[in-house]
């Protein structure tokens, strides 16, 4: 069964940094992954989709690189802003299963 | 604007209710699904749906039902049988098993 972790599970920086959000799974034989943005009580915002056969997509400020052989994706995040600040959360699609979620990673960007 | 459209945004439960939270898409997407999220966790699958009329059990469908009568719309019913139901619902929706996600704004159910 797939599983998906997400490391760390909260991250504060300060505003102007680089960072990187890690995401790992378990089973390398999927189809898609997917990065998502959830502010405070509210539904998800896709930020960026990685077919299997894709090694990074790229979106304004935003890079998420797959290695699906070694079952790890990774978010980078540019010249963070306070605006950026939310929970990232990713998600694996494999086989006929539907998207399976990590638990995300709290992002607090401090101005 | 094409989207998905969850209601209500709140909702409260009495103890022993049936309740249904409404799911519309007019996306024209095949495919929908509904997942419960709780404080500090990540998204759980409740019920699937990647055709009309059929649906799949996810990994947490005791106590609730789903139906899927119409393309775009896809009602998730909690029934009394689930015993801790307070958490965020979250409909979503894909063109195929290939495509992302397109999420809905969520139906926040607490029980009173």
């Amino acid at each position: 069964k797939q599983e998906v972790t997400q490391i760390p599970a909260a991250l504060s920086v300060p505003e102007g940094e680089n960072l990187v959000l890690n995401c790992s799974f378990t089973d390398s034989a999927i189809y898609n992954l997917q990065w998502f943005r959830q502010d405070p009580g509210k539904g998800l915002t896709s930020l960026l989709l990685i077919q299997s056969s894709q090694r990074e997509q790229t979106s304004g400020r935003l890079n998420a690189s797959l290695d699906k052989s070694s079952g790890r994706s990774t978010l980078y995040i540019a010249a963070s802003q306070p605006g950026d600040s939310a929970t990232y959360l990713c998600a694996v699609s494999s086989g006929n299963t539907p998207l399976v979620f990590g638990k995300g990673t709290r992002l607090s960007v401090i101005a | 604007d094409g989207g998905i459209t969850q209601s209500p945004k709140y909702l409260f439960r009495k103890e022993g209710q049936n309740v249904t939270l409404s799911c519309e898409q007019n996306l024209n997407h095949d495919a929908m699904y509904w997942y419960r999220q709780d404080p500090g966790q990540g998204l759980r699958l409740i019920y699937y749906s990647q055709i009309v009329n059929d649906f799949q059990k996810g990994d947490i469908a005791e106590g609730y039902s789903v139906s899927r009568e119409k393309k775009e719309s896809f009602p998730l019913t909690v029934t009394s049988a689930q015993k801790n139901p307070t958490a965020f619902y979250l409909c979503a929706s894909n063109p195929t098993k290939n495509y992302g996600y397109t999420f809905g704004s969520g139906t926040r159910l607490t029980v009173v």
